[in-house]
C-alpha cells in the first residue's frame, strides 16, 4: 500500500506570496490532518479534513485553509506569507478518527520565506 | 488549553546505556501514542496505549501509561545508533477532536 504523499517537497517563496500544498492519503483513509513543524514551537495543529468537511481547526490566523476533495486529497493554502510561516508542513491520514487512530505521515513540504 | 509536555528536551547517551523520555498531560487522556522522527524525516507511529497502567514493549522499547492516565514514559534498554530521533508523545487535543503532540526529546547515541 503506497504511503502519504505531499508535494512539492521543497517550496521557495517571498513574502507577501501564496502557496499551496498537497498531499494525497493512503488510499482508504479519510481523515487528513496538517501539522506545521518548526524547532522553536514544536508539532502544531492546523486542521483536519474528513470527507471534505473541516472538522477541527488549530489555533492558527485565517491566512492558513485548506480543503478537501472528494478522493480524499488535501490542500493547504496559506496566503500572504510571513518570515514565520518558514517551517516543515506534515499532513497525516487516517482511516477515521484522528484522536484515535494511528496517524501516517507523509515526507513533508519544507517551505522557505525569504 | 490542554498541554503536553516532555522531559528531557535533549539526551546524549553512549551506545549501550539506557534511555527514558517521559510525557505528562495537562488533562486526563483516553490514550497516549509514540511516534518517531529520524533526522531529515517525518515522523512515524510507534504504539498507543489505552488503558490505565498500560505497559507494552516491542524489542527492546517499553511503553508505560500512568495509573491516571496524565503521564506515560517510554524507555529503551541498551540504546542503539539506530535509535537515534526525536520521540513525540501525543494526546487528544482540548476539544478530544485533535492530537496534542509533546515538545519531543531528541536522542542522540554516541558509538
Amino acid at each position: 500500500k503506497a504511503g502519504v504523499t505531499q508535494t512539492p517537497r521543497y517550496l521557495i517563496k517571498t513574502r507577501g506570496q501564496q502557496v499551496t500544498l498537497s498531499c494525497s492519503p493512503i488510499s482508504g483513509h479519510r481523515s487528513v490532518s496538517w501539522y506545521q513543524q518548526t524547532p522553536g514551537q514544536g508539532l502544531q495543529f492546523l486542521f483536519e479534513y474528513f470527507s471534505e468537511t473541516q472538522r477541527n481547526k488549530g489555533n492558527f490566523p485565517g491566512r492558513f485553509s485548506g480543503r478537501q476533495f472528494s478522493n480524499s486529497r488535501s490542500e493547504m493554502n496559506v496566503s500572504t506569507l510571513e518570515l514565520g510561516d518558514s517551517a516543515l508542513y506534515l499532513c497525516a491520514s487516517s482511516f477515521g478518527r484522528i484522536n484515535t487512530d494511528t496517524q501516517y505521515f507523509g515526507p513533508g513540504t519544507r517551505l522557505t520565506v525569504l | 488549553g490542554q498541554q503536553v509536555m516532555q522531559i528531557p528536551q535533549y539526551q546524549h547517551v553512549q551506545e549501550g546505556e539506557d534511555f527514558t523520555t517521559y510525557c505528562n498531560s495537562s488533562t486526563t487522556l483516553s490514550n497516549i501514542q509514540w511516534y518517531k522522527q529520524r533526522p531529515g524525516g517525518h515522523p512515524v507511529f510507534l504504539i498507543q496505549l489505552v488503558k490505565s497502567g498500560e505497559v507494552k514493549k516491542q524489542k527492546r522499547l517499553t511503553f508505560q501509561f500512568g495509573e491516571a492516565k496524565k503521564n506515560s514514559s517510554l524507555h529503551i534498554t541498551a540504546t542503539q545508533t539506530t535509535d537515534v530521533g526525536t520521540y513525540f508523545c501525543a494526546g487528544p487535543g482540548g476539544s478530544a477532536r485533535q492530537l496534542t503532540f509533546g515538545s519531543g526529546t531528541q536522542l542522540t547515541v554516541l558509538p
